[in-house]
């Protein structure tokens, strides 16, 4: 069964700093693994995805890289804002028999940008 | 392009009843997929419908069921609500299922109180 970590479970930081999430999966067998973003309330927004066969995706300040043999992402933003404030969900697909599974969500990083 | 879109926003049942939450996947898409969404936690995986056909599904039990519709729409039913059952039910659709290399795109969700 797939588990999805993420760490920290929540954090702080002044404005303009560089931040790192950290995702783990258990079961490198994914097509793919998707950064989400959600505010308190709202639904989901997609940030990246990255195919397995991917190393890392860029959007803007985001980053995100995937070492699918070590089950490991990471998201790094850069020059953090206020606007940043928000869950941030890691969630892979996996596939079993002839197609592919729904997602696995990690509990999310809480991220607080202090103006 | 239209988005995924949920309805209604906010529902509050009684334990025991039945309730039905609709969803309209966003243009283009034929897969979609319902999640549980419980306060501090990450998404969980329902099941998810191809082709008007069930094709996945996570542990949920049997009262938890669904339709997908020629035009792609969805329904998500639960009979029998249990106190447990107060959450933010989430739509997903995505371009295809076997492939699985598309991401999702998330509705807004249905946050259900079960009194």
């Amino acid at each position: 069964k797939q588990e999805v970590t993420q760490i920290p479970a929540a954090l702080s930081v002044p404005e303009g700093e560089n931040l790192v999430l950290n995702c783990s999966f258990t079961d490198s067998a994914i097509y793919n693994l998707q950064w989400f973003r959600q505010d308190p309330g709202k639904g989901l927004t997609s940030l990246l995805l990255i195919q397995s066969s991917q190393r890392e995706q860029t959007s803007g300040r985001l980053n995100a890289s995937l070492d699918k043999s070590s089950g490991r992402s990471t998201l790094y933003i850069a020059a953090s804002q206020p606007g940043d404030s928000a869950t941030y969900l890691c969630a892979v697909r996996g596939y079993s028999g002839g197609g592919a599974d729904g997602l696995t969500f990690g509990k999310g990083t809480h991220l607080i940008i202090q103006p | 392009e239209t988005g995924v879109t949920q309805s209604p926003t906010h529902l509050i049942k009684t334990r025991g009843q039945q309730v039905t939450l609709r969803c309209s996947s966003q243009s283009g898409h034929n897969t979609v997929s319902w999640y549980q969404q419980a306060l501090g936690q990450g998404p969980q995986f329902i099941f998810q419908y191809y082709r008007e056909e069930e094709n996945g599904r996570g542990n949920f039990p049997p009262r938890f069921s669904g339709l997908q519709f020629p035009n792609y729409s969805s329904e998500l039913n639960v009979n029998a609500l249990e106190l447990d059952d107060s959450a933010l039910y989430l739509c997903a659709s995505s371009l295809a299922f076997r492939t699985g290399g598309y991401g999702y795109t998330f509705g807004s969700g249905t946050r259900l109180t079960v009194v």
